[in-house]
């Protein structure tokens, strides 16, 4: 079945800071990917998302790129900020059309 | 816009009471969605219902759980009697419709954060 693996946090990093933070998935067929940030206290937000093999997912300045052939879909960011510290998860979607398959999320903690 | 509106945000009850979780999710959404998120379980959807009927609710932990759509702009999700290990936040989340193949995004509430005692 479709699964999704994510690097293990917490991850910590020091202010302006180059960020990846891993997402690896099997998956049949051909699923959407989406990257979701969960700030403390707070649901979840659509970070960025990619529908098909090549695309680019960014906004807020992290990127992602939807690599079919390494099954992957890491998230980046330049230089970070202490607010971008929060949870990360990376989903894709099943064969249900309605179902998100999650990865157990990343803390990543951002000391100024 | 307003986003998906949960109530309460936060709930102490005692075990053995009934708790009803509110949900008011996007206009126009038609794509409703209960979720669990609990540190040793992460995300779980419970139910997921479209145009007002329930699709899936494979997720529902037992027979204690509940929940209803009566329509489109209303869910509760309820837990009667409540246990201790119902201790999490449940989150409200809804979508344009299914289709999330398609990159449709599932929009959450800030969720319900209820601890039993």
């Amino acid at each position: 079945g479709n699964s999704v693996t994510q690097m293990e946090g917490p991850v910590t990093l020091s202010e302006e800071a180059f960020l990846t933070i891993n997402c690896t998935y099997t998956a049949t067929g051909y699923p959407s990917l989406f990257w979701y940030v969960q700030y403390p206290g707070e649901g979840l937000q659509l970070l960025l998302k990619a529908t098909k093999a090549d695309d680019k997912g960014s906004n807020k300045g992290f990127e992602a790129t939807y690599r079919k052939e390494t099954t992957s879909f890491h998230l980046e960011k330049g230089s970070v900020q202490v607010s971008d510290s929060a949870v990360y998860f990376c989903a894709l979607s099943d064969d249900s059309n309605y179902q998100l398959i999650w990865g157990a999320g990343t803390k990543l903690i951002i000391k100024p | 816009d307003a986003g998906v509106i949960q109530s309460p945000r936060h709930e102490v009850t005692e075990m053995g009471q009934e708790v009803t979780l509110r949900c008011k999710p996007i206009s126009g959404h038609n794509s409703l969605f209960w979720y669990r998120q609990t540190m040793m379980r992460g995300l779980e959807l419970l139910i997921y219902f479209n145009n007002n009927v329930p699709i899936d609710d494979s997720g529902m932990p037992e027979d204690r759980f509940s929940a209803k759509m009566p329509n489109a702009s209303f869910s509760t999700l309820k837990i009667q009697p409540s246990e201790p290990r119902d201790s999490a936040v449940y989150f409200c989340a809804s979508s344009l419709s299914p289709g999330l193949s398609s990159g449709n995004t599932i929009y959450f509430g800030e969720g319900s954060w209820l601890t039993v005692v």
